[in-house]
């Protein structure tokens, strides 16, 4: 069993519509990061979150300690949204290090 | 403020050659990862090195791979004798501290190995 879970691995959506990709944690840890690959390959931080929500723009992120859940949400998705959407724990307690990461959730986006 | 910078971008080795690949990471910053993405998989934990140190290398190959930072320069990645199954997206990440603070990533060498 992996120890970051991502639902769904692949998402379609309207442009407009509300988006929810969630993932679940199996070991403790102190921070969850969400990150964006786009079709360049390129990698973007997100966020990175250990307790609460955070909002960036149209992005919000939630997560939940004690359930091991993190959400990340996008409001009113637009087609350069569409890109890989990545979550991923430190296998240790201080943080960034060994980062163990989710396979991703794909994300289109259709005008 | 220059991000994380790799290169080369794409790098063509032939079975058996060394590839190089160099991180320079965003300045200040004094904590670099590197991270392999194998073709249609996920990303995993290469080795987190601060200047001069190898902090965290459980995730590298024991054999023909090796990394440094060295005081001055880039952090280098170094494969030596490569073999098809190296091909892959190495990425490289950097941040100001261990522990908690946010990565920076940079875009990427894709190692093809022919």
């Amino acid at each position: 069993k992996n120890e970051v879970e991502q639902s769904p691995q692949n998402l379609t959506a309207q442009e407009g519509e509300f988006i929810t990709i969630n993932c679940s944690y199996s070991v403790g840890i102190s921070a969850l990061h969400w990150l964006q690959q786009h079709p360049g390959g390129g990698i973007v931080s997100l966020f990175m979150l250990s307790s609460g929500k955070k909002k960036h723009g149209r992005l919000i992120a939630t997560i939940n300690i004690q359930e091991k859940h993190s959400s990340l949400h996008i409001t009113a998705s637009h087609p350069r949204d569409s890109a890989v959407y990545i979550c991923a724990v430190p296998l240790i307690y201080f943080g960034n290090e060994k980062l163990t990461f989710g396979t991703g959730t794909r994300l289109t986006i259709i005008p | 403020n220059a991000g994380v910078m790799q290169n080369p971008r794409h790098l063509v080795r032939r079975r058996g050659q060394e590839a190089r690949l160099r991180c320079s990471p965003m300045k200040g910053h004094s904590h670099v990862y590197w991270y392999r993405q194998l073709p249609e998989e996920g990303l995993k934990f290469m080795v987190y090195l601060q200047k001069e140190n190898i902090i965290d290398e459980s995730g590298m190959p024991k054999e023909r791979f090796s990394a440094e930072f060295p005081k001055e320069g880039p952090s280098i990645l170094r494969i030596q004798q490569v073999v098809r199954g190296d091909s892959a997206a190495y990425f490289c990440a950097s941040s100001p501290v261990g522990g908690d603070s946010p990565l920076h990533f940079g875009n990427g060498t894709r190692l093809t190995v022919t």
